[in-house]
């Protein structure tokens, strides 16, 4: 059985630049969901997708967006990065049914300078 | 809303000694409760969890009970190790688990041999 992973592992932007994070849920799983983790803190949930379609949202604005495909894996796409936005990015997936458990990747450290 | 209090760190403890880590929570509804822990550099992982109430979560000599009652979730460890050495965040989702997990701020815990 496959985790759940993420790409890229790190990253480096400019403010005002656009940036794609990419999610592969583990097998099975059918529901993604994303988080941001500021240095310190703990995650704040950003959205999540189940079926391809936005299944909720948290308090973050529309330059935040996503996708989720056929195959469950998912995109985190942010536009006109700020320097608030650096943070790590964390992907979990989970399967929708009475005993759901998110399960977490590594996550993608973005650095916005 | 719904909110996750964790008590504050950090921790610093010898090896072998008690672990008791606070966390109380708010939630309209009756909420799963998680126990996660991130190593460093890492991403988070299920340590443990409960979806009802009285139930116990246990894992790697780890322990929380889901007390309704006093709204609380504490997390114990009856002789720590140094490779316990993490922060550690408790959380809670509604739903069975199926929605967002709201996350406390973490407790960075240390182990000294």
């Amino acid at each position: 059985e496959t985790g759940v992973t993420q790409s890229p592992t790190h990253l480096i932007k400019t403010r005002g630049q656009q940036v794609t994070l990419r999610c592969s849920s583990q097998s099975g799983h059918n529901t993604v969901s994303w988080y941001q983790q500021a240095l310190g803190q703990g995650p704040q949930f950003i959205f999540q997708y189940y079926r391809e379609e936005e299944n909720g949202r948290g308090n973050f604005p529309p330059r935040f967006s996503g996708l989720q495909f056929p195959n469950y894996s998912s995109e985190l796409n942010v536009n006109a990065l700020e320097l608030d936005d650096s943070a790590l990015y964390l992907c979990a997936s989970s399967l929708r049914d009475n005993t759901d458990t998110q399960y977490f990747g590594p996550g993608t450290r973005l650095t916005v300078l | 809303g719904n909110s996750v209090t964790q008590m504050e760190g950090p921790v610093t403890l010898s090896e072998e000694a008690f672990l008791t880590i606070n966390c109380t929570y708010t939630a309209t509804g009756y909420p799963s409760l998680f126990w996660y822990v991130q190593y460093p550099g890492e991403g988070l992982q299920l340590l443990l969890k409960a979806t009802k109430a009285d139930d116990k979560g246990s894992n790697k000599g780890f322990e929380a009970t889901y007390r309704k009652e006093t709204t609380s979730f504490h997390l114990e460890k009856g002789s720590v190790q140094v490779s316990d050495s993490a922060v550690y965040f408790c959380a809670l989702s509604l739903n069975f688990g199926n929605e967002k997990l709201t996350f406390g701020t973490g407790t960075r815990l240390t182990i000294i041999p």
